[in-house]
Formats: structure tokens, sequence, C-alpha cells
């Protein structure tokens, strides 16, 4: 979507690899949230930031991390990739944080851990 | 555990009548409801949200009605188009505690509209 764009599109990569995904913003929101979606669970947030170098976990972190140099590039490191972490990962920005604006989010990245 | 639920996985609705979504959810400490339409892919994109202050809330041909003591929510979605045929998801979140507010997501409920 205009504002928000995710890198790559498509991702297939070999088990114990290092992945990493880009969420890229042009407008200036504080709030970059990355979630994952599948079947049966859908949308769980992953890492959340709060600003430049603020960065906080969510519910399924456990093999990933997050770097926010800059306000508009929020990063997503997948460490060692296994295939329960194929999927399909949206990254989201508010510019307030708070729940009745709600989150803009970008088109996704499909990745496949073989 | 899912605190936040959409029990019915798919729905068919035909061309003209009204498509309710429903949604359920266990924690009390939300504060903010909100729902998402989705495409294939395509990302969420937001419709429309309340607030637990409110019971009703309406955007077009979109009403979010909500039912705290029931801890429920539901669209309505009147007349439903074709259109409208996509993924949607029922998300909740609570006031923010400083950092950000963080929204939890239902697994969705797949609406088809046929003509």
């Amino acid at each position: 979507d205009a504002g928000i764009t995710q890198s790559p599109r498509h991702k297939v990569t070999e088990t114990g690899t290092p992945v990493t995904l880009r969420c890229h913003q042009t407008e200036n929101h504080r709030y970059m949230y990355w979630y994952r979606q599948d079947p049966g669970h859908g949308l769980r947030l992953i890492h959340y930031s709060y600003g430049v170098k603020d960065t906080d976990k969510g519910e399924v972190s456990d093999g990933y991390s997050v770097s926010r140099s800059k306000t508009e590039d929020f990063l997503l490191t997948l460490e060692s990739a296994t295939s329960s972490q194929t999927s399909v990962y949206f990254c989201a920005i508010s510019e307030l944080g708070q729940g009745l604006s709600g989150y803009t989010f970008g088109s996704g990245t499909r990745l496949t851990v073989v | 555990d899912q605190q936040v639920k959409q029990n019915s996985p798919s729905l068919s609705v035909q061309e003209g009548r009204i498509s309710i979504l429903n949604c359920d959810y266990t924690n009390s400490m939300f504060d903010y409801f909100l729902w998402y339409k989705k495409y294939p892919a395509e990302g969420p994109t937001f419709l429309i949200s309340i607030s637990s202050i409110k019971d009703k809330n309406e955007d077009g041909r979109f009403t979010v009605f909500l039912n705290k003591s029931a801890k429920h929510l539901s669209l309505h979605i009147v007349p439903s188009q074709p259109g409208d045929s996509a993924v949607y998801f029922c998300a909740a979140s609570g006031v923010s505690t400083g950092t950000a507010s963080k929204l939890t997501f239902g697994t969705g409920t797949r609406l088809q509209v046929t003509l």
C-alpha cells in the first residue's frame, strides 16, 4: 500500500540460513509492527517498535529479532530459519500507537523455508 | 490461548442480503475493537472500529455492534456486494501502556457474496 513497502515480496530459503525482511515507510509514523499470518491462527504479533532503537517482543518472538535504526525502516531477522517459520509476514505502521485508529499494513512477504 | 475468537471460518451470503460476522473475546481489558478486510495477496485494510464506551458504530454499509457484557461484537454489511468477498479479521486492544497498543487478531472469517 502507498506509504509502506515490504521487501522481498517472495522468498524461498533453506533451513538454517539467516533471513532478513525489510519494512520501509514514508509516513514518518512512530510505531511499527511485524505480524505473521498462518491458517487457523490469524495474525500474530512477532515484534513491534515504538521509536528508533526502541523495540519489544510480541506473542511469537522466539527465533526472531528486529532492528530499527531509522524511523522509516524496521527489519525482521530470522536468525536460523526453520520450516515452522514458513508464513506470510506483514509489517504495519501506526501514527498514534492507539487502538481506535488502526494500523496500515504492507502487502506482505511470503516466506518459504525448505 | 486465543483471546479473540471468530468461530465461523466461512460464510456465504447472497448479493443484496445482510452479512453478519461475529467475534468473541475473553480479555475484559480490551477497550478498542476493530474490523479488517483482507483480499488475497494483499495486506489487511482497516474497515471500522468501536470503543468500549459505545455499543454501535456505523459507516455506510458497515455497522459494528458491541455487547460488552457478553464480550461479543459483530459486523453487519448491508447490502452485501460481490466486492465484499474477502477474509474479515476482528481485532482488539487495550489502552496504550506507554509503549504502544498492540492489536490481537482473531483467526478470520472468509465471506463469499454470491450473485
